[in-house]
């Protein structure tokens, strides 16, 4: 039972071009989480997905940012016109259910590293 | 006031010393608390969850809640060097808040 994939695990964009971070959740599972961790910082919440819909994206910059996770096929983070300030690790986690119950663990990619150069 | 708040560390122990971890969170409605452990250049990975007040116990790892105080803490018995991670205590709202973590360091 493959977990949660991330892919790509490394990705260099220059200034100005844009990445896309693609996250296949864990078999079952239909809510989806994007965070950004800064390095030696802590974990940041972005956006919180079900199939088809976004439910919290208060924690998404509000330009060049958007996420997705279409009916078929893996959720996607896509950041355009990258910055130096971008480069980050940034880490998908996904849950069976919702993750106010408490019950539903969030199980976390290995995240995909973005370097802006 | 932050929603989940630690210490950012590092906290040093010796080899084979109990590890003490602190969160302290804001909401006075959270009912389930989480610790995952982080290692440099990985992801997070659930340790332990803890959803009553007392003491939860597994292996080498025990988490104790006070929801009247809002702190939860996580200890570590017998510490190794293999211990040696950053230690994130998160909290569920509609996603999972996590404080900044706690870098722990064992020394041998």
């Amino acid at each position: 039972n493959a977990g949660v994939m991330q892919n790509p695990r490394h990705l260099v964009r220059r200034r100005g071009q844009e990445a896309r971070l693609r996250c296949s959740p864990m078999k079952g599972h239909s809510h989806v989480y994007w965070y950004r961790q800064l390095p030696e910082e802590g974990l940041k919440f972005m956006v919180y997905l079900q199939k088809e819909n976004i439910i919290d994206e208060s924690g998404m910059p509000k330009e060049r940012f958007s996420a997705e996770f279409p009916k078929e096929g893996p959720s996607i983070l896509r950041i355009q016109q990258v910055v130096r300030g971008d480069s980050a690790a940034y880490f998908c986690a996904s849950s069976q259910g919702a993750a106010r119950s408490g019950a539903n663990v969030l199980t976390f990619g290995a995240g995909s590293r973005l370097t802006v150069l | 006031q932050k929603e989940v708040e630690q210490n950012s560390g590092p906290l040093s122990v010796p080899e084979g010393a109990i590890a003490s971890l602190n969160c302290t969170y804001s909401d006075r409605g959270s009912q389930s608390f989480f610790w995952y452990r982080q290692y440099s250049g990985k992801s997070p990975e659930l340790i332990m969850s803890i959803y009553s007040n007392g003491d939860k116990e597994d292996g080498r790892f025990t988490a104790q809640l006070n929801k009247a105080s809002q702190y939860v803490s996580l200890l570590i018995r017998d510490s190794q060097p293999s211990d040696s991670a950053t230690y994130l205590c998160a909290v569920p709202s509609n996603k999972l808040i996590f404080g900044t973590g706690t870098l722990l360091a064992v020394q041998p």
